[in-house]
């Protein structure tokens, strides 16, 4: 079974910028969450969308959005880009929100560097 | 208080010998944890999840944990040096979802 696939790997955008990020979940896997991790913060959540809804949003500015597709693929947007906003970006999937059975995947994440 | 907390390490321990990794969390409603490993440029990957007091093995693994003390530890026995890798510690809040807590992560280096 194919793993949580995000792309692009790697994103050199400028200051001011908007940037979208892709995300398709394991087959079978209704529920996507976003996290941002950074050296200073570690990893910090960001939004889960499960059905096309979004479920749980982190505290991070309405600069940053997603949404969920009804296939279950994920993106999420960044406006406005500042300094701060360099970072590991990951995505992670699970079949259901709830079920404890089966923890968060992980996708190899998109590096993204704004200068 | 951060709702999940690890000590940053570097932990440092000899091949052969046990790693043991801890974790502390505030929520007292959180009912599941999870051990995350991070290789230097890779994404996080699931190592061990624990849901009732008390240990779990699997492997050379074992989780551990103790709700009355919001502890939770990971053992390694036998560690490898490709157990050199960083540590996360994750729990959901108590209502549940997906929305993980992630403690920093403890740096662990297996010494030849």
């Amino acid at each position: 079974k194919a793993g949580v696939t995000q792309t692009p790997r790697y994103l050199i955008k400028t200051r001011g910028q908007q940037v979208t990020l892709s995300c398709s979940p394991i087959s079978g896997h209704r529920s996507v969450s976003w996290y941002q991790q950074t050296p200073g913060q570690g990893l910090q959540f960001l939004f889960e969308y499960f059905s096309e809804t979004q479920r749980n949003k982190g505290n991070f500015p309405g600069r940053f959005s997603g949404r969920q597709f009804s296939n279950s693929r994920s993106e999420m947007n960044v406006s406005t880009l500042e300094l701060g906003d360099s970072a590991l970006y990951l995505c992670a999937s699970s079949p259901h929100p709830t079920d404890h059975n089966s923890p968060l995947h992980f996708g190899n994440g998109t590096r993204l560097t704004v200068t | 208080q951060k709702e999940v907390e690890q000590n940053s390490g570097p932990l440092s321990v000899p091949e052969g010998a046990i790693a043991s990794l801890n974790c502390t969390y505030s929520d007292r409603g959180s009912q599941s944890f999870f051990w995350y490993r991070q290789y230097s440029g890779k994404s996080p990957e699931l190592i061990m999840s624990i849901y009732s007091n008390g240990d779990k093995e699997d492997g050379r693994f074992t989780a551990q944990l103790n709700k009355a003390s919001q502890y939770v530890s990971l053992l390694i026995r036998d560690s490898q040096p490709s157990d050199s890798a960083t540590y996360l510690c994750a729990g959901p809040p108590g209502g549940g979802g997906n929305k993980l807590t992630f403690g920093t992560g403890t740096q662990l280096k297996v010494e030849l």
